[in-house]
C-alpha cells in the first residue's frame, strides 16, 4: 500500500494521559499536514512540515500539542495531558511540494474519557 | 472573520437537480483553491482544483472570483452518489506560511 498510513486507527485514553500518533506519508511527498476534525466540521489545520522543517503551527494549538518529523519521512503528533475537548479525528495528509493534490490517511479517532 | 467560510447546509435536493455551493476566503493573496469531497466517516478526497478562468469536469463546474474572494461549485444533474460533504480549501501563499485551510463543509443529500 503506497498511500498515507496512520497509526493507531483508534485510541481511547483517560483525561490527563499523553498520547502519540504516527503518520507515514507517501514516500516522495515533501509536505506533511496534520488536521483535527470533529463531527459536522471541516478539518481544522494544526501544523505542517516541509521535509523535516515545521513551517507553520496553528495559533489555536495549545502548548500541549507538539509534532515532529525528524528525518523528513514519518511524523508524530503528541498531545500531553489530554482533555475531553481533544476528542476528535486526527488526520494526516501529504503532497509533493509542487503538486497541489493532498492525499489523506484514514485518520486516528481519539476518545478522551 | 473566518479564514474560509462556506454556505451552511444541509442541502436536500431531488435527483437531477442543479445545486451550487459558495465559499469565501479572507486572504486576498491566496493563489490556489480546491474543492474536496468527504463521504461519511471517510477521509477527504480531491474533487477538483479551481482555476482563475473557471473549469469544468463533467457535471461539476468550479469558478473563482478573486475580486470578491469567492469560489463556487456547481453540480448539474445531481446523482444519489453525489451525496457527501463538500469542502472548500484555500492555500495560503508560501510567503505567509503556506498552510491549507478547509471550510466547515456543506452537506449535500440527493434524494430519489
Amino acid at each position: 500500500d503506497t498511500g498515507v498510513s496512520q497509526d493507531p486507527r483508534h485510541k481511547i485514553t483517560k483525561r490527563g494521559q499523553n498520547v502519540t500518533f504516527r503518520c507515514d506519508p507517501i514516500s516522495e511527498h515533501n509536505r506533511l499536514y496534520w488536521y483535527r476534525q470533529t463531527l459536522g466540521q471541516g478539518p481544522e489545520f494544526l501544523t505542517y512540515f516541509q521535509n523535516e522543517a515545521q513551517l507553520e503551527k496553528s495559533r489555536l494549538l495549545s502548548d500541549r500539542f507538539s509534532a515532529e518529523r525528524p528525518k523528513g519521512s514519518f511524523s508524530t503528533l503528541e498531545i500531553q495531558r489530554t482533555e475531553q475537548g481533544d476528542s476528535a479525528m486526527y488526520l494526516c495528509a501529504s503532497r509533493v511540494q509542487t503538486n497541489e493534490k493532498l492525499f489523506f490517511g484514514s485518520g486516528t479517532q481519539l476518545s478522551v474519557l | 472573520r473566518k479564514e474560509v467560510e462556506q454556505d451552511p447546509g444541509p442541502f436536500n435536493v431531488p435527483e437531477g437537480a442543479t445545486v451550487a455551493f459558495n465559499c469565501t476566503y479572507s486572504n486576498s493573496a491566496s493563489q490556489s483553491f480546491f474543492w474536496y469531497r468527504q463521504d461519511c466517516r471517510k477521509e477527504p478526497k480531491l474533487l477538483m482544483s479551481v482555476y482563475s478562468s473557471g473549469n469544468e469536469d463533467g457535471r461539476f463546474t468550479a469558478q473563482l472570483n478573486r475580486a470578491s474572494q469567492y469560489i463556487s461549485l456547481l453540480i448539474r444533474d445531481s446523482k444519489l452518489s453525489d451525496s457527501a460533504t463538500y469542502l472548500c480549501v484555500v492555500n495560503w501563499p508560501f510567503s505567509q506560511g503556506g498552510k491549507l485551510i478547509f471550510g466547515q463543509g456543506t452537506e449535500l443529500s440527493v434524494k430519489p
